[in-house]
């Protein structure tokens, strides 16, 4: 079974810019969460969903925004973005019944 | 809220000696608490995880945890270091809310293994 993909797994924006990442999770996984992951805050929680609703959300401004479509892909979006957004971005699924939370690579984001 | 906190963000062992990573957790309610390992430029892997039942836990790649409640803690362990083991490891709580749970995720211990 193919694991958590995410696209693209580098990019690099200038400041103003916006970005959009994407999350394929794993067949039959219809939650999808991302984190934040940078060396001084570590990983933050961002924002989760599931059959298209966003059902939990992480202390980030609104410049920080997702959706998930019916196939249970999901988005990502940064707009205006800032130095401070440089970071890993995960994204990590999981089934209905289950605690467990499998994460993808990555993607890479550097604001220049 | 849940918290977790990991005691040293670098851990320095030999090859084939015993691997010990502290973590410790704060919840108001039983926890799910989990380990996970990061290798350079990769994502999270999941290593083992604590539901209900057996304290003791087993994971992949020859480690275990153990649930002590008393304690709050969840230290990861392995008798004996390999190369191969040199990462950055995260120790989770989760908790359930509405029906949906959230990771909280510990700051890492990096695992520095010498030959």
């Amino acid at each position: 079974k193919a694991g958590v993909t995410q696209t693209p797994r580098y990019l690099i924006k200038t400041r103003g810019q916006q970005v959009t990442l994407s999350c394929s999770p794993i067949s039959g996984h219809r939650s999808v969460s991302w984190y934040q992951q940078t060396p001084g805050q570590g990983l933050q929680f961002l924002f989760e969903y599931f059959s298209e609703t966003q059902r939990n959300k992480g202390n980030f401004p609104g410049r920080f925004s997702g959706r998930q479509f019916s196939n249970s892909r999901s988005e990502m979006n940064v707009s205006t973005l800032e130095l401070g957004d440089s970071a890993l971005y995960l994204c990590a699924s999981s089934r209905i019944d289950s605690y467990e939370q499998y994460f993808g690579p990555g993607t890479r984001l550097t604001v220049t | 809220a849940q918290s977790v906190t990991q005691l040293g963000s670098h851990v320095s062992v030999s090859e084939g000696a015993l691997v010990l990573l502290r973590c410790n957790y704060s919840s108001s309610v039983p926890p799910y608490l989990f380990w996970y390992v990061q290798y350079p430029n990769q994502g999270l892997q999941l290593l083992l995880k604590y539901t209900t039942g057996a304290t003791l836990v087993k994971g992949i790649n020859g480690f275990e945890a153990e649930f002590k409640k008393s304690e709050t803690s969840f230290h990861l362990t392995k008798p004996s270091a390999h190369m191969s083991d040199a990462a950055e490891y995260f120790c989770a709580v989760s908790v359930t809310n509405s029906g949906y749970s959230t990771l909280t995720f510990g700051k890492g211990t990096m695992l520095l293994v010498s030959p």
